[in-house]
């Protein structure tokens, strides 16, 4: 099975600041990999997929990149509603066994 | 607009049953995979299961296979969680969720839309 890692567990940022995630898989996942954003007490919120797509609605403060089995989510400018739990995803297995990483908590500084 | 529900969830003793349904509207259901994902207490999401567009293909998390079974009703834009044998550890909030790639018989598992959740709590 594919397993995800995520780092840092969390952040303390400040309003207007620059935030990088960055999420492991434990092998070569071809960019299929999805970034959610889950605020407390709602259900999670797709951010991109295929490593850098942007999902329709979504801010273009948020931005993935990466390859192989490393990739990042880059928040630049964050906002008061950026401060939340970001989770990566893995979609490359088969058969499917969608793995999510253990999450960053983004709070404020 | 694409909505979610959720229903069924409750309070089980270990060993129980429980039966999740999530009601689809806003989009052609049958066209595409759906999923549920749960989230333990103070917890990260975990992926459980999903089911292809038609239904002839499901997958499930080494964690509930041959305890849960994931279906789905088309004519009635309804997706299905049976769960047997509960365990402590499958206490938690269970979300559907839709893929965002239409798939009468494979699956993504990019997941563009959620449900509000409804809560399972196996305890005695």
């Amino acid at each position: 099975d594919i397993q995800m890692t995520q780092s840092p567990s969390s952040l303390s940022a400040s309003v207007g600041d620059r935030v990088t995630i960055t999420c492991r898989a434990s092998q070569d996942i071809s960019n299929s990999l999805a970034w959610y954003q889950q605020r407390p007490g709602e259900a999670p919120r797709l951010l991109l997929y295929a490593a850098s797509r942007l999902e329709s609605g979504v801010p273009s403060r948020f931005s993935g990149s990466g390859s192989g089995t490393d990739y990042t989510l880059t928040i630049t400018i964050l906002q008061p509603e950026d401060f939340a739990t970001y989770y990566c995803q893995q979609y490359y297995s088969t058969p499917p066994l969608f793995t999510f990483g253990p999450g960053t908590k983004v709070d404020i500084k | 607009e694409v909505q979610l529900v959720e229903s069924g969830g409750g309070l089980v003793e270990p060993g129980g049953s429980l039966r999740l349904s999530c009601a689809a509207s806003g989009f052609t259901f049958s066209r595409y995979p759906m999923s549920w994902v749960r989230q333990g207490p103070g917890k990260g999401l975990e992926w459980v299961s999903v089911i292809s567009g038609r239904g002839g293909n499901t997958y499930y998390a080494d964690s509930v296979k041959g305890r849960f079974t994931i279906s789905r009703d088309n004519s009635k834009n309804s997706l299905f969680l049976e769960m047997n044998s509960l365990r402590a550890e499958d206490t938690a909030v269970y979300y559907c969720a839709k893929d965002l790639l239409m798939n009468a018989d494979y699956v993504d598992g990019v997941l563009d839309y959620w449900g509000q959740g409804t809560l399972v709590t196996v305890s005695s």
